[in-house]
């Protein structure tokens, strides 16, 4: 149980467009997600908090108007990063925490998604 | 400021032999611990959490991890490593301060095991 996915794992695009991941927990109602990213060897850096039906708490330093978070139901949350540039590529992950209780300590992270803009 | 530090970036271990990675934390209230563990180009998965309780927790894959309040550490352990347990491994405290519970990842320790 408490599986998370993400789509796409690998997206490659062009400077200027816009990527949408998609973070959706498959087994289980998410209170929370989170969206973090990752520089290689480095660790996660959260970028942001969404919480179904309201507006996402983004970290400082995260441009809000940049990457879009949209968590629409109890299973999914998106990321949009508009207008990307290649100083976005990075490891996007997304975790989320169980609506039941005796497991909301914990968090369950997806398998990230690589972006590489050109 | 609440954190997490691991110390080390690198651990190399003999495979049979036990292994240790160690973690630290500095948080306000009540510390909730977790360990993570990250293979190449994959998410984390989790392998154990401290959240009250009995001070040596057991996890995933034969890991456990022992809270220790009065050196604030929670140290990761198994008796005998295997080659497939070399990964990156992420501690993480529960960030108290803020009202969504999220998590405050250490930089990460990198486990090497040999045959």
């Amino acid at each position: 149980g408490a599986v998370v996915s993400q789509h796409p794992s690998r997206v490659i695009c062009k400077s200027g467009t816009s990527v949408k991941i998609e973070c959706r927990s498959l087994d289980f109602q998410a209170t929370t997600m989170f969206w973090y990213r990752q520089f290689p060897k480095q660790s996660l850096m959260l970028m942001a908090t969404s919480n179904e039906g309201s507006k996402a708490t983004y970290e400082q330093g995260v441009e809000k108007d940049k990457f879009l978070i949209n968590h629409a139901s109890l299973t999914l949350s998106t990321l949009t990063v508009t207008s990307a540039h290649p100083e976005d590529s990075s490891f996007y992950i997304c975790s989320a925490r169980p609506l039941l209780r005796r497991l909301s300590e914990t968090q369950y992270f997806g398998p990230g998604t690589r972006l590489l803009v050109l | 400021a609440q954190s997490v530090a691991q110390p080390e970036d690198q651990v190399n271990v003999a495979e049979g032999n036990p292994l240790t990675v160690k973690c630290t934390y500095s948080v306000s209230g009540n510390p909730y611990l977790f360990w993570y563990v990250q293979y190449p180009n994959r998410g984390l998965q989790f392998l154990l959490k401290y959240i009250t309780g009995d001070n040596l927790v057991k996890g995933s894959y034969g890991f456990e991890a022992e809270f220790n309040k009065s050196q604030t550490s929670f140290h990761l352990k198994k008796p005998s490593a295997l080659v497939s347990d070399s990964a990156l491994y992420f501690c993480a405290v529960r960030d108290n301060g803020g009202s969504q519970g999220n998590l405050i990842f250490g930089k990460g320790t990198k486990l090497s095991v040999k045959p």
